[in-house]
């Protein structure tokens, strides 16, 4: 089963509106953290935003927000009021701590273009 | 303040060549990985190391091989190149997992454009 999956392979959105990038995720561990990263078109893997499994309340930073779900395993990344500059690849990742240490894993992520 | 450092950013090989991709970390990072990016597959794990003289596999180790001497660095061997192999690789770096939270993020190096011909 996959450890991440992110359904939406591309997503549309004009300037200035918010939109909602959905992720789900599996494990049995009660602890694990969960991130988003942005990749723009020169490649690089951007940090945007941490939820830990044990965190009471949603994350935010800036514009960004993660809408955590842990009962339905979801953590959405919500990006509000957005801007051209946010058009880029958005992958969702999940670290598990396991008896070896860290584990990482990645959705296949979502395309995601600002219409002016 | 330099990261995590990848080299080279491109490389073209013929089918058959061996190279190494390196991968550096002034962190002091525990874990290192190497992940190949390939279009509508995300990033998949190839090699990883959560420390010094340890190293273990990911979910597409065949054709590669990685060594941890020391902390900083993680080079990536690719033992005879295939066309298979085209794509685009990034190191990424963590603490360990002695460290909770936000401060254990994923950090990654630039990437390396690598083509098998």
């Amino acid at each position: 089963a996959q450890k991440i999956t992110q359904t939406q392979p591309g997503m549309f959105v004009q300037e200035k509106e918010a939109v909602t990038l959905d992720c789900t995720y599996d494990t049995s561990d009660p602890s694990y953290g969960l991130f988003w990263y942005k990749q723009p078109s020169s490649g690089e893997m951007i940090f945007l935003i941490y939820q830990g499994s044990y965190d009471q309340q949603n994350a935010t930073e800036g514009r960004y927000s993660l809408n955590f779900q842990k009962a339905r395993k979801s953590a959405n990344l919500v990006i509000s009021a957005s801007q051209l500059g946010d058009s880029a690849m958005y992958f969702c990742a999940m670290r598990e701590i396991t008896n070896t240490g860290n584990q990482f894993y990645f959705g296949t992520g979502t395309s995601l273009t600002v219409i002016p | 303040n330099a990261g995590v450092t990848q080299t080279p950013k491109f490389q073209v090989l013929k089918t058959g060549q061996s190279m190494t991709l390196q991968c550096a970390q002034d962190m002091n990072h525990e874990y290192m990985s190497w992940y190949r990016q390939d279009p509508g597959m995300g990033l998949r794990l190839i090699h990883y190391s959560v420390g010094a003289g340890i190293t273990d596999q990911g979910e597409v180790p065949n054709g590669y091989n990685v060594s941890r001497s020391t902390t900083e660095d993680f080079p990536l061997r690719l033992l005879s190149a295939a066309p298979s192999q085209t794509s685009v690789y990034f190191c990424a770096s963590s603490f360990g997992q002695g460290v909770l939270g936000g401060a254990n993020v994923l950090t990654f190096g630039a990437g390396s454009r690598l083509t098998v011909l």
